[in-house]
């Protein structure tokens, strides 16, 4: 079946820091690959995705570089700020048509100022 | 953007009562909608797919009998929790397909519904 594997948290940082929080999954068939994230209080946005191998996945300066030889979608940026502080999820989805998606366990990231 | 709205946010309730929470897309169809169990700390479990105009499917080792789902229309799923006990007390969160490409889709989430049985 498929599974999400991500670093635990919280990971603490200052702002203008770099972040990386690590994905790593296992999947049947290829699997398409997803960040979302939850601000305190409200539902999960998607904040980026990749389809296919090598794909990456862009938003808001967080990137995601799908690798398929080492099954990872880690999460990066390169200076956070206070406002970046929430809880990240990594996901994925096989096969096509309306799939529910399979996460992680989440990553609570708190910068502070 | 496309938006999905739960209702209520939060509900407590006493145990062996019944608490319905409604899942609507606000601008788009949903034919599928998803709900997931979130307990504190942890991930989203997917608990069941719902599908208008046939039975939801429940993924395994959740009772389709305490947690009754129905999709009503191409903008509407309820869960009902019947006869609540205190370990059901959980975030509740529905989610609804925004885009279908090939080879997946982006789902929109709901901001969850917060239950606690006393």
């Amino acid at each position: 079946g498929n599974s999400v594997t991500q670093m635990e948290g919280p990971v603490t940082l200052s702002e203008e820091a770099f972040l990386t929080i690590n994905c790593t999954y296992t999947a049947t068939g290829y699997p398409s690959l997803f960040w979302y994230v939850q601000y305190p209080g409200e539902g999960l946005q998607l904040l980026l995705k990749a389809t296919k191998a090598d794909d990456k996945g862009s938003n808001k300066g967080f990137e995601a570089t799908y690798r398929k030889e080492t099954t990872s979608f880690h999460l990066e940026k390169g200076s956070v700020q206070v406002s970046d502080s929430a809880v990240y999820f990594c996901a994925l989805t096989t096969g096509t048509g309306r799939r529910a998606l399979t996460f992680g366990s989440g990553t609570r990231l708190q910068v502070q100022p | 953007g496309a938006v999905v709205s739960q209702h209520p946010s939060w509900v407590i309730c006493k145990s062996g009562t019944s608490v319905k929470i409604e899942c609507r897309s606000l601008d788009f169809q949903a034919t599928t909608m998803f709900w997931y169990r979130q307990f504190p700390k942890q991930s989203l479990m997917l608990m069941a797919t719902s599908n208008e105009g046939s039975k939801a499917t429940y993924e395994q080792g959740v009772e389709k009998d305490k947690f009754l789902i129905n999709h009503a229309s191409l903008t509407l799923s309820t869960l009902t929790v019947t006869s609540a006990h205190p370990e059901d007390s959980s975030f509740y969160i529905c989610s609804a397909p925004e885009i279908v490409f090939p080879g997946a889709n982006v789902l929109t989430f709901g901001a969850g519904s917060r239950l606690t049985v006393l």
